[in-house]
């Protein structure tokens, strides 16, 4: 079975230019997360999908990014106009079936690789 | 704004040796997960711990969770350069999850 998927690996682009990272989950698997990690700093939570909602986006830095994941499947994470802080990588996470009453937290969160965003 | 903090920032023993690493905060989590990351990788999900006193082993590997819930250690016997890798303790909360900053352990042949 194929883990997370998130493409490309690495990015570098220009202070205000535009970055879409894409993030594959394993096939099934309704919960999809976005995480990011910053120069010298921890992982931190960014946005949560169940399916194709957004269930939390408190993470979201502000209104340059935008999430989305259409039909369920994959999901896109956009930067537009990225800034410099905004380097870093970027970690998408899946995990199985969602269920209003479970602790979703204990499901286990298959990572991705990350993408590594370089803005110059 | 929750905060795991996670000590010693960097570690480097003999193979052989026992090391742990401590994950402390001042708020409660609901679960405490620990992963491994290697250089190119995501992590990846060594342990969930969720009652207050939990110890876990996992072969060399042993993880409590402190009984406040609000730490939790990581403790390795008889350490092998196969355990070499960054370590991340991660506390579950509401729908979030609170990274710690991370441990990269070097384990010298």
């Amino acid at each position: 079975e194929a883990g997370v998927t998130q493409f490309p690996s690495h990015s570098v682009i220009e202070k205000g230019q535009t970055v879409t990272l894409r993030c594959d989950p394993i096939s099934g698997h309704d919960n999809l997360y976005w995480y990011r990690r910053v120069m010298g700093k921890e992982i931190k939570f960014l946005l949560h999908f169940v399916k194709e909602s957004k269930q939390d986006e408190s993470g979201m830095p502000n209104n340059r990014f935008l999430a989305e994941r259409t039909g369920g499947t994959y999901s896109t994470l956009k930067v537009q106009p990225a800034e410099l802080e905004d380097s870093g990588v970027y970690f998408c996470a899946s995990s199985q079936e969602w269920s209003s009453g479970r602790n979703w937290l204990l499901s286990e969160q298959f990572f991705g690789p990350g993408t590594r965003l370089t803005v110059l | 704004t929750q905060l795991l903090e996670q000590s010693p920032q960097f570690l480097s023993i003999q193979e052989g040796e026992n090391l742990t690493v401590y994950c402390n905060s001042s708020s409660v989590f609901s679960s405490l997960q620990w992963y491994r990351q290697e250089p190119g990788e995501g992590p990846v999900l060594l342990v969930t711990v969720v009652t207050g006193g939990e110890v876990k082993k996992l072969k060399r590997l042993t993880f409590q969770f402190g009984d406040a819930r609000k730490d939790s250690s990581l403790h390795i016997t008889a350490a092998q350069p196969g355990d070499t890798g960054l370590y991340l303790c991660a506390g579950g909360s509401a729908r979030q999850l609170t990274f710690g900053s991370g441990t990269q352990l070097t384990v010298l042949p």
